[in-house]
C-alpha cells in the first residue's frame, strides 16, 4: 500500500529564516505531487504541483519555492520566511493519470 | 474559473441526529470531479469520496451518503445516526478535466465545522 511522509510534524521559525519541508511517497512510482497550504481558519490553497523530477508548475507566486530531486521525494522551501508564510503544509500525491489525491499529516509552521 | 462553495461554516448537532453538509460548486468543464475530505483534529486529510460529472447516481456507504445533482451544481452529504467520532471539519473539493500525465490542483471550499454532541 501507498504511504506518504511528512516532515518535520512541528515547526517553529523566525522571520527572515530559511525552510526546508520534505515530502516523500511509498509504495508507488511516478506519481503527481502536490503542497498545499491551510492558513487558520480558511480552505487549502494549492501551491505547486509536479508531474516528474526537476518539473514544478507554481499556482501562487510568492517567496516559497518547490523542488523534486527524486520521483517520490517533494521539497518545500523559503530563503526568507514571513510572517504571513505560517499556516499548515500538506502535500498530497496522486497516481498519474489519476484524479484522487491523497494527503499526508502535515506540517504545521509558525513564523514569529 | 472554477469555485466551491460551503455555506455552512459550524454545524452543531446531537448525537444521532442526520445531519447534511451542503456544497456547490462552479466549472466551465462538462468534464470535472468532486470529493469530499474529512479533516478531524490531528489535521491530516481524509478521502471520502469522488465522483465524476458523468455518473450523477447517489452513493451510500455506511452512515453517509452523498446526493450529486448537476442541475443545481450541488454535492450534499449526508451523515445519518450521527456520531462523536464524525466531528471534524469537512472539505468539498473539486478537479476538472484529467488529462493523462497531466495535474490538476484541487479547488476547496472552506470547509463546514461538524461539531457533534454526546
Amino acid at each position: 500500500s501507498q504511504t506518504i511522509h511528512q516532515w518535520p510534524a512541528t515547526l517553529v521559525q523566525p522571520v527572515g529564516s530559511p525552510l526546508s519541508l520534505e515530502c516523500t511517497v511509498e509504495g508507488t512510482s511516478n506519481p503527481n505531487l502536490y503542497w498545499y497550504r491551510q492558513a487558520a481558519g480558511r480552505g487549502l490553497q494549492l501551491l505547486f504541483y509536479s508531474v516528474g523530477i526537476g518539473q514544478i508548475s507554481s499556482e501562487v507566486p510568492q517567496n516559497l519555492s518547490a523542488s523534486r530531486p527524486q520521483d517520490r521525494q517533494f521539497i518545500l522551501s523559503s530563503k526568507k520566511l514571513l510572517l504571513s508564510d505560517s499556516g499548515f503544509y500538506l502535500c498530497a500525491w496522486s497516481r498519474r493519470g489519476g484524479e484522487t489525491q491523497y494527503f499526508g499529516p502535515g506540517t504545521r509552521l509558525l513564523v514569529l | 474559473a472554477q469555485k466551491v462553495t460551503q455555506a455552512q461554516t459550524e454545524i452543531s448537532v446531537v448525537e444521532k441526529e442526520d445531519v447534511t453538509l451542503d456544497c456547490v460548486y462552479e466549472t466551465r468543464d462538462t468534464t470535472y470531479y468532486l470529493f469530499w475530505y474529512k479533516q478531524p483534529p490531528s489535521g491530516e486529510l481524509v478521502f471520502l469520496i469522488r465522483r465524476n460529472s458523468f455518473d450523477e447516481q447517489n452513493e451510500i456507504s455506511g452512515r453517509y451518503s452523498w446526493n450529486f445533482q448537476k442541475s443545481t451544481s450541488s454535492f450534499n452529504f449526508t451523515i445519518t445516526a450521527s456520531q462523536v467520532v464524525d466531528s471534524a471539519v469537512y472539505f468539498c473539493a473539486l478537479s476538472e478535466r484529467y488529462s493523462g500525465g497531466g495535474a490538476d490542483g484541487l479547488t476547496f471550499g472552506k470547509g463546514t465545522h461538524l461539531i457533534i454532541q454526546p
